[in-house]
């Protein structure tokens, strides 16, 4: 069974760049065609697509964060990673990793990480 | 950009049968996701292209999608059933994935 497992810092200081690694087990990025995204959600809030990357390297942002973001794939550990420069404390959230089906871009989330906290604060 | 619009609740009792919409512009041309998510979890897809149910998932849960409105529809609603709903689609458009602002059910 595919599972999904966030990790890194829970705090970073404002201005800085959030970095978050996405760790696929019981399945193989590149072996299995995974298109691993992130996805945020604010504190009581609704959920926010940040991005997706493709085994092959292949990445698509949200355009309203598109310039502070960038996602990276690494098949070798079997991880992708997520990093956000010039936090605010408006990027305080829930991040989750979750990967899309690879039946079409229309493909749903059907596998999500457990999600992890960060919090941007002095 | 694509605006799905939910209500921000739903109420019912047990046994009954919630309806929850999800408002956008010709959304029945795309494909509508519908994920739950209960407090300090990650969400769970429920509904995949508009009708279908992942393994696991009760018969309970249904959907539909035609002209401005998907729905997901809860069916002999049951205490498990509080959480919140989310639909999602992807914006051929703009190349992204959106999202819908989320309904709160509550079991009476």
């Amino acid at each position: 069974q595919v599972q999904l497992q966030e990790s890194g810092p829970g705090l970073v200081k404002p201005s800085q760049t959030l970095s978050l690694t996405c760790t696929v087990s019981g399945g193989s990025i590149a072996g299995d065609g995974y298109y691993c995204s992130w996805i945020r959600q604010h504190p009581g809030k609704g959920l926010e697509w940040i991005g997706y990357i493709y085994y092959s390297g292949t990445t698509y942002y949200n355009p309203s964060l598109k310039s502070r973001v960038t996602i990276s794939v690494d098949t070798s550990k079997n991880q992708f990673s997520l990093k956000l420069s010039s936090v605010t404390v408006a990027d305080t959230a829930v991040y989750y990793c979750a990967n899309r089906g690879n039946s079409g871009s229309d493909a749903p989330f059907d596998i999500w990480g457990q999600g992890t906290v960060v919090t941007v604060s002095s | 950009s694509y605006v799905l619009t939910q209500p921000p609740s739903v109420s019912v009792a047990p046994g009954m049968t919630a309806r929850i919409t999800c408002g956008g512009n010709s959304i029945g041309t795309k494909s509508v996701h519908w994920y739950q998510q209960k407090p300090g979890q990650a969400p769970v897809l429920v509904i995949y292209y508009d009708t279908d149910r992942p393994s696991g998932i009760p018969e309970r849960f249904s959907g539909s999608n035609s002209g401005n409105t998907a729905t997901l529809t809860i069916s002999r609603v049951e205490a498990g059933d509080e959480a919140d709903y989310y639909c999602q689609v992807w914006d051929s458009r703009s190349d992204h994935y959106v999202f819908g602002t989320g309904t709160k059910v509550t079991v009476l």
